[in-house]
Formats: C-alpha cells, structure tokens, sequence
C-alpha cells in the first residue's frame, strides 16, 4: 500500500474488554512506532520495533498493554481489561530505518471505553 | 530526557497574514527537530526537520523554521496563511544515543478566520 494502514478506525467498546488495533506499514520499512494521543495531549510514545531487535517497550504505561510484530510487518497492539482512560486515538508509524528517517503516519484508530 | 514545549495551545489568525507557532526544548546538546502537521481525523505529516548546518529549514506548503540554539527554540512561520492550514501543528524532538524516538510537544491548535 501507499502508506500506513490501521484498522480499525473506530472502536467502541465496554470496560473490561479486550481490544486489538492492527497496524500495516509501509513496505520495506523496518522501524515501526505507535503513539497514544489523548484529548489536548501530544503524542504519547507506547512502543518500538526495529527489525528483529527487542522492541523498546519503555512507553507502555501498564502491562495491561502489549504489542506484537509477526515477520517484521504487521503490528498489533492489545489492550487488556480496557478502563476508561484508555479511551484516545491510538497512531502508528514506521520509517526507512533508526536513524532518525521521517516517521510516516496512519489514521490512527479511536478507541473509546464505555 | 528531552522535553519540548509549545507555550500557545490555540493560536487564530485571520487569511493571509502571517504566522508564527512557538516551541522551546530542553536538552543539553544539539538536537533533532521536527514539525508535523495533523488535519483532523489524520495522523501526523512531516513538515520540515533540522539536524544541523543552515538553521533556516525550508519545508513543505510553504512553512519555514529557524534553529535558535541561544534561545532552545525551533519556530514555525509562515508569511501569508491560508484557510487549508487550519490544523494541529505538533514539535519534536529526537536525540542522540539510543532510538532516536521523538519526543512531541502537545501541539497548537491553528484556528484561520476568513
């Protein structure tokens, strides 16, 4: 594709709940990212992936959270247990490589917690 | 850790005058800087970046930024503003060792009257 693919856009569900966002970068691109923007917040770094490197998980803000990379393409972020403040828009981007190659951006996918 | 401020949380300007979007960082050597631009229910897009030489950068739709090392900031102008600019204007701010993953400000909202 022509860029960075996020399903699904919208998500509504019930605190408690699961939920699993997925990611589809661009092709090639070998560093992937996804960021949490709440309300009147900026960017909120989650997590990163390099290649077949141990992703950087410094971000997660509990363990409630998790992502995975199959292949070294497709991401998916879960949310276990949803609460209400895991409501926000959750993005993801990938770039050419490390060092510092412009992050390219979904949609991002709106989660809202009921 | 790096941190970046942008002190203005809504900026309005009327069609065709000119523009300025302030942002301070913090950090102790020369840094990476960015400007994204989101359009509502968008992700992120690159507007300029600096990484050192020429502290004047040139980017897309028209926008510029100056590097001011004595004053930590990285501003983003425009001479003439039009209507389609309305949007999040986001900072960031990358360093050396490790990652690289941007820290982003919390953004600007850019509010055109006609």
């Amino acid at each position: 594709g022509a860029g960075v693919s996020q399903s699904p856009s919208n998500k509504v569900t019930e605190k408690g709940k699961d939920v699993e966002l997925r990611c589809d970068p661009i092709s090639g691109h070998t560093a992937l990212y996804w960021y949490r923007q709440s309300l009147g917040q900026g960017l909120e770094f989650l997590i990163y992936f390099q290649g077949n490197s141990a992703p950087d998980k410094s971000g997660l803000p509990s363990d409630r959270f998790s992502a995975e990379r199959t292949g070294g393409s497709v991401s998916t972020l879960t949310i276990q247990r949803t609460q209400q403040e895991d409501s926000a828009v959750y993005l993801c981007a990938s770039s050419e490589g490390q060092t510092l190659k412009p992050q390219h951006f979904g949609d991002g996918t709106r989660l809202s917690i009921l | 850790a790096q941190s970046v401020t942008q002190p203005d949380i809504h900026i309005t300007v009327s069609e065709g005058a000119s523009l300025e979007l302030r942002c301070n960082y913090s950090y102790g050597a020369t840094p990476y800087l960015f400007w994204y631009v989101q359009s509502p229910g968008q992700g992120l897009q690159l507007l300029l970046k600096y990484f050192s030489g020429d502290t004047l950068v040139q980017g897309i739709k028209g926008f510029e930024a100056e590097f001011k090392r004595s004053q930590s900031s990285f501003n983003l102008r425009k001479p003439s503003v039009h209507w389609s600019d309305a949007a999040e204007y986001f900072c960031a701010v990358a360093v050396s060792g490790g990652s690289y993953i941007p820290t982003f400000g919390r953004g600007t909202s850019l509010i055109v009257h006609p």
